[in-house]
């Protein structure tokens, strides 16, 4: 079974900064994608940033970008010049690319953007 | 907007009653998913439903069921609610039809109280 872990409850950044949040998986898939969700006050899960395992390259969007380390099964979100709406539950999370709408979350990691 | 709309927002019920939960997809959207999310915890997926039949199952029991209707709108029920079935209830939509790149577009969710 594919298993997620964000070991990071809580994460604090200041306006303007750079902060990395972290996300270890497990999986014996070798074909899958990794990604990064935002959940803020209004519960709507929001794709911030997604990762196919067989890219080597990391995936960005905008200010987010990834560290993608497939064998270390490793998947940090850095934010870059950090906004106060920015401020929300992260989740990290895996799909096989067999069963795309089945997606296995982390626990979450709390951000606060401080002034 | 995701165009993916849940009813209601908040639901408060009694331990052994049943209780049904609804999902409005966007127009093409072949493919809804459900997900609990308990408090301080990451999503967990309950099924999925392909045009109108169950393709995929979490670690859920029985008394979770679904239906997907040609409308693009779905249902969750519950049956012998538990306490423990408190939790915000997600849906997610996507067309399968056009491939993996296609995104996930999740609702609000539905808070769902066991007294």
């Amino acid at each position: 079974a594919q298993t997620v872990t964000q070991s990071q409850p809580e994460m604090s950044v200041q306006e303007a900064e750079t902060v990395t949040l972290s996300c270890t998986y497990d999986t014996s898939e070798s074909d899958y994608y990794l990604f990064w969700y935002k959940q803020p006050p209004s519960r709507q899960m929001i794709l911030v940033i997604r990762q196919e395992a067989y890219k080597q390259q990391n995936a960005t969007e905008n200010r987010f970008s990834v560290n993608f380390q497939k064998a270390a099964k490793s998947f940090s979100l850095k934010i870059s010049d950090s906004q106060l709406g920015d401020a929300a539950m992260y989740f990290c999370a895996y799909s096989y690319t067999g069963t795309a709408s089945k997606l296995t979350f982390g626990t979450g990691t709390r951000l606060q953007v401080t002034l | 907007e995701t165009g993916v709309t849940q009813s209601p927002t908040h639901l408060i019920k009694t331990r052994g009653q049943q209780v049904t939960l609804r999902c409005s997809s966007q127009s093409g959207h072949n493919t809804v998913s459900w997900y609990q999310q308990a408090l301080g915890q990451g999503p967990q997926f309950i099924f999925q439903y392909y045009r109108e039949e169950e393709n995929g199952r979490g670690n859920f029991p029985p008394r979770f069921s679904g239906l997907q209707f040609p409308n693009y709108s779905s249902e969750l029920n519950v049956n012998a609610l538990e306490l423990d079935d408190s939790a915000l209830y997600l849906c997610a939509s996507r067309d399968r039809d056009r491939g993996f790149n296609e995104k996930l577009f999740f609702g609000s969710g539905t808070q769902l109280s066991v007294l």
